[in-house]
């Protein structure tokens, strides 16, 4: 079946230390979406990539689809402590998986 | 708000009892699929109906089962409960059938099953 593995599980970093966490599937994917789940709270969409090498930027947030569809990243510039949550990548395969998750922690 | 209700906020019960959760998508949404998230689980999906119907599923047990209504609201029924089903279960409802339509997530039931 669909296998999704996301890294790292936990991130830390200091307030304005950038962060990327990678989603990595074992076969080839049609899209991807990631959400931002904070703590407490549900997720929350944040985009999907389609195209092959795809990038896509919301303010600080960059999202990049590998050539090979088969991974994605997430990367955060100058960190905020608005960014604490955790991150997930989504794929759909005969069912839809959630990957692991990356937990982002942003110390003040 | 994502439009998304799930009732109840919070539940507690035993092992052995049976719950239902409630879900109401959002308007004009025809999909609704359940996810079970625990600790050492993350994020897993049970199940998806699409108007009425069910079209995928998951990770889900024998114990469990769900409907779709015709207003479209779903129930996720979890008998014989056990303490590893104390979870938080969510509902997330999308516009379509087919691909990866963006899902809306309800603020999900916390279960404790003592």
């Amino acid at each position: 079946g669909q296998q999704v593995m996301q890294i790292p599980q936990y991130q830390h970093v200091q307030e304005g230390e950038d962060f990327t966490t990678y989603c990595n599937s074992s076969t080839t994917l049609s899209n991807i979406q990631w959400y931002k789940q904070r703590p407490g709270g549900h997720p929350v969409f944040l985009i999907q990539l389609v195209k092959s090498g795809e990038v896509k930027k919301q303010k600080r947030l960059t999202f990049q689809f590998g050539e090979a569809k088969k991974n994605s990243s997430l990367h955060i510039t100058a960190t905020q402590t608005t960014d604490v949550g955790t991150y997930f990548c989504a794929v759909t395969g005969n069912q839809f998986y959630f990957g692991t998750g990356t937990s982002l922690t942003v110390i003040p | 708000d994502s439009g998304v209700t799930q009732t109840p906020k919070h539940l507690i019960t035993a092992t052995g009892q049976r719950v239902t959760l409630r879900c109401s998508p959002r308007s004009g949404d025809l999909s609704v699929y359940w996810y079970q998230q625990s600790l050492d689980q993350g994020l897993q999906f049970l199940i998806q109906y699409y108007n009425g119907e069910e079209r995928a599923k998951g990770n889900i047990l024998e114990r469990f089962s769900a409907q779709q209504f015709p207003d479209l609201h779903s129930e996720l029924n979890l008998s014989s409960l056990e303490l590893g089903d104390s979870a938080l279960y969510f509902c997330a409802s999308s516009t379509a059938l087919a691909g990866m339509e963006t899902q809306y997530f309800g603020p999900g039931t916390r279960l404790l099953v003592l």
